[in-house]
């Protein structure tokens, strides 16, 4: 079985800081692992995804995430943050043995001016 | 239009009425699911169809029925509801089979209050 922990529910961060957003995997089997993104009142649109290949992975809106085997991590990363990335965040894992993809609890990015 | 496509976008309904939420996507794909998400609680898996079979009823209320038509479209039927239900509910659509990796694509949500 799969599951997935984001370890901070929010995370608070000034304009044209940087930002990482945590997320640990388990797993038996080899991982898909996905970030998702929901602005205030819509649905979750897809950041980025890991399937294969090169470990760093680089997404929609200058974000990026690194997928560390060892580690069972799939940190999301964004150099410097703009108000509009205010925002919740959602790691996500979907196992090649399962029939359904598995979503962490998410973290709130909130940007202060 | 593309995408997956949510109706209404906001629904408010008393404890005795019955009312559908629907859902379109134009993705080509084969596999819909629905989600609720409730504030400070994890997003919840309710159903999901592939190639318009239930393959999933994550131990769901009777209150709510879902419907497949086609691989397009898909229905919450929604009737005696409780004031607990108020959520926004998510449609998602993927690929289906052995072509699905995981990827969904969301509508907008449907935002359902129960008085």
């Amino acid at each position: 079985a799969q599951s997935v922990t984001q370890l901070d529910s929010q995370v608070p961060v000034f304009e044209e800081a940087p930002v990482e957003l945590r997320c640990n995997y388990s797993s038996s089997v080899s991982v898909y692992l996905f970030w998702y993104v929901q602005y205030p009142n819509q649905g979750l649109q897809l950041l980025l995804k890991y399937l294969s290949g090169s470990t760093l992975v680089k997404g929609i809106n200058g974000f990026e995430a690194e997928f560390n085997k060892s580690q069972t991590s799939f940190h999301l990363r964004k150099p410097s943050v703009h108000i509009s990335d205010t925002a919740e965040y959602f790691c996500a894992v979907w196992g090649s043995s399962a029939s359904k993809i598995i979503f962490g609890s998410g973290t709130r990015l909130s940007i202060r001016p | 239009e593309t995408g997956v496509t949510q109706t209404p976008r906001h629904l408010v309904m008393g404890m005795t009425n019955k009312k559908s939420l629907k859902c379109e996507q134009h993705l080509g794909h084969n596999a819909m699911y629905w989600y609720k998400q409730s504030a400070k609680k994890p997003l919840e898996l309710m159903f999901v169809y592939n190639f318009k079979e239930q393959t999933e009823n994550n131990s769901v209320p009777s209150r709510f029925s879902p419907e497949c038509p086609n691989s397009s479209h898909l229905f919450l039927h929604l009737h005696t509801l409780q004031p607990e239900d108020s959520a926004l509910y998510l449609c998602a659509s993927s690929h289906g089979g052995g072509a699905n990796t995981g990827e969904l694509f969301f509508g907008e949500g449907s935002r359902l209050t129960v008085l």
